[in-house]
């Protein structure tokens, strides 16, 4: 079974500038969530979609990112502008439901904001 | 919003040694569930629990979740080297929001 495809691994740019990230997760998936790691720290919800529904998104700065799912399969993260304070490890995750069923991720994409 | 706090942050022990990692809610968990990730990998499951009082066994790993389920704990007994890694902690049963803890980072060294 293929797990979950997130791409690029890696992201130099400089504040200001836009960037967009990309995650396929495993069939058959209803649920979707992006995350923010900061270094040594726990991953922080962005955005949880069931199917290509929001199902959460009270911690995404809606002022610069944005996500969708379309078809309910693959998704998309964009900031713009990115700020320093966005360089972190952003992580793509799904799971075959909501609740309490495993989720497994992606390997991540690290952003750096110069 | 539920936080989910994790003691201690950093544990750096010799392997063979025992240890013993905690996490409290200040409110009910639904379910909860444990992950380890490793650098530069996403997190991967270790253990769901979801009854208070629950203890589930996992090798080396013995996982606990408190009676009134606002509480946590993973033990590890005589850790080794591979065990090293960030072991975070998540609440996401139900319809409560999906919250990981602030993360315990271990290094087991030989």
């Amino acid at each position: 079974e293929a797990g979950v495809a997130q791409s690029p691994r890696y992201k130099i740019i400089e504040k200001r500038q836009s960037v967009a990230f990309w995650c396929n997760p495993i069939s058959g998936h209803a649920t979707l969530y992006w995350y923010q790691q900061i270094l040594g720290q726990g991953p922080k919800l962005l955005i949880q979609f069931q199917n290509n529904g929001v199902v959460d998104d009270s911690q995404l700065p809606k002022d610069r990112f944005s996500a969708e799912r379309l078809k309910g399969v693959d998704s998309t993260l964009k900031i713009q502008p990115a700020k320093l304070e966005d360089s972190a490890v952003y992580l793509c995750a799904s799971s075959l439901d909501r609740g309490q069923h495993e989720q497994y991720f992606g390997p991540g994409t690290r952003l750096t904001v110069t | 919003t539920q936080l989910l706090e994790q003691s201690p942050q950093f544990l750096s022990i010799q392997e063979g040694e025992n240890l013993t990692v905690y996490c409290n809610s200040s409110s009910v968990f639904s379910s909860l569930q444990w992950y380890r990730q490793e650098p530069g990998e996403g997190p991967v499951l270790l253990v769901t629990v979801v009854t208070g009082g629950e203890v589930k066994k996992l090798k080396r790993l013995t996982f606990q979740f408190g009676d009134a389920r606002k509480d946590s704990s993973l033990h590890i007994t005589a850790a080794q080297p591979g065990d090293t890694g960030l072991y975070l902690c998540l609440s996401s049963g139900g319809y409560q929001k999906v919250t990981f803890g602030t993360g315990t980072k271990l290094q087991v060294i030989p």
